[in-house]
């Protein structure tokens, strides 16, 4: 079952504009991770947000957490052709036994 | 420092078959998970192995299984093939040992075709 929902499916943005992705969750977690997944290759992590944690940074990435909302939000800034790839968010719920349970995914295009 | 290897990268099957797909994990790493990707169904968890102990199994039929080796490679295997295994089967290595609470690293896959 998904946990998670990626919010919006497909996003498409010129380079050097910032893409903005939104994941939401139903039930209490433990963490959130997004990775990001280049065109049916493995995933690579992005960043780990743990729930006392509202906001983290690494690079031009931004995640913040919103826990009352059950929801999480990826902002990449100053978007490179490079940034093309699906993003995906991943939650290791409370109460679960340890799994990770994944979203659908983003699938983000960056236009030259 | 090797990333995890897994291999082999595509592998064509017929139905009623059984294949077996290995994962090298990173150097040091104990804790290996195995994850089905299908464009239905998205992501969805296999197994999670650490220390050749199975600590964790997601909602699959017996037909799929695992193992892990004392030198932390792991191998699963599906028998009995069906054309709805047709997928990109990831797994994943980390330090903790468990592998949601912390980052974790992939290998490329290998891609199933059932036919």
């Amino acid at each position: 079952s998904q946990q998670g929902e990626e919010d919006p499916q497909a996003l498409s943005i010129q380079e050097g504009e910032n893409a903005t992705m939104n994941c939401s969750y139903k039930t209490s977690i433990n963490n959130l991770q997004w990775y990001r997944q280049n065109s049916g290759r493995g995933l690579v992590h992005l960043i780990l947000i743990r729930s006392n944690e509202r906001e983290k940074h690494s690079g031009r990435l931004r995640v913040t957490l919103d826990t009352s909302k059950k929801s999480s939000s990826l902002l990449i800034t100053a978007s490179r052709a490079a940034d093309t790839a699906s993003y995906f968010c991943a939650t290791r719920p409370r109460d679960s036994n340890y799994q990770l349970i994944w979203g659908a995914g983003t699938k983000l295009i960056i236009k030259p | 420092k090797a990333g995890v290897t897994q291999t082999p990268r595509y592998l064509i099957k017929t139905r009623g078959q059984q294949v077996t797909l290995s994962c090298s994990p990173i150097s040091g790493h104990r804790s290996v998970s195995w994850y089905q990707q299908t464009p239905g169904q998205g992501l969805q968890f296999l197994f999670e192995y650490f220390s050749e102990t199975q600590r964790n199994k997601g909602n699959f039929p017996g037909r799929f299984s695992g193992r892990q080796f004392s030198n932390s490679r792991s191998e699963m295997n599906v028998s009995t093939l069906e054309l709805g295994d047709s997928a990109l089967y990831l797994c994943a290595s980390s330090l903790a040992p468990r592998g949601a609470d912390t980052e974790a690293f992939f290998g490329q896959g290998t891609r199933l075709t059932v036919v």
